[in-house]
């Protein structure tokens, strides 16, 4: 079964600093990558997915992530974070084949200061 | 419907009453989800149903949960004998294929008293 693990679970940044959040997963066979973001108050949304192509992908609001397969790992970056980033932000994974279910991490709480 | 429904909101209840949430997909949707979201334990699978397919019930936490989706389409979540442990934030997604995101309602927050 596939499972995922966040490390960070709290992070501090000031305004124009860079981020990463580190995400890894375990899962025997080829799998959909995702990271969600939950604003205060507001639904889970999401930032950006991979599924197969280019390993690095490029979301909304300037994020990106990179699938590095051999590190089973898909962190997401963004160069210069905004206070309006600041939010829970959870990766995800599933397996590839068919429906499969989707996994989430425990989540990272990003608090961004002006 | 143009998002995922969720209802009721909130819904407060007392211990050892049973609860309904209800979760209307996305229109055409295949694949439903329920997830819980409680403070520091991120999004906790439930349980997922797939068109036809028998419902995937890995997640449930207890026998005291139980999920039906009528018609392939709205979905209830049942929780029988609601603990204190229960409170929480229940949240449905859809898909539509296989390699696609999910959609999230905006989440039943219940609170069990």
């Amino acid at each position: 079964a596939q499972s995922v693990s966040q490390h960070n679970h709290h992070v501090i940044l000031s305004e124009a600093a860079s981020l990463e959040l580190g995400c890894n997963y375990s899962y025997g066979g080829t799998v959909n990558l995702f990271w969600y973001v939950q604003y205060p108050g507001q639904h889970l949304q999401l930032l950006l997915k991979y599924f197969s192509g280019d390993p690095l992908v490029k979301g909304i609001k300037g994020f990106e992530a990179e699938f590095i397969k051999s590190k089973f790992s898909f962190n997401l970056r963004k160069p210069s974070v905004q206070w309006s980033d600041t939010a829970e932000y959870f990766c995800a994974v599933k397996g590839n084949t068919g429906f499969q279910k989707l996994v989430f991490g425990t989540g990272t709480r990003l608090l961004v200061s002006p | 419907g143009a998002g995922v429904s969720q209802s009721p909101s909130n819904k407060v209840t007392e211990k050892g009453k049973d609860v309904e949430l209800r979760c209307d997909p996305i229109s055409g949707h295949t694949a439903l989800y329920w997830y819980r979201q409680s403070l520091g334990q991120g999004l906790e699978f439930l349980i997922y149903f797939q068109g036809n397919s028998a419902p995937d019930k890995s997640g449930l936490p207890s026998d005291r949960f139980s999920a039906e989706r009528t018609g392939g389409s709205v979905s209830t979540l049942t929780i029988q004998r609601t603990q204190q442990e229960d409170s929480a934030v229940y949240l449905c997604a859809s898909t539509s294929r296989p390699n696609t995101e999910a959609f999230f309602g905006q989440g039943t927050r219940l609170t069990v008293v």
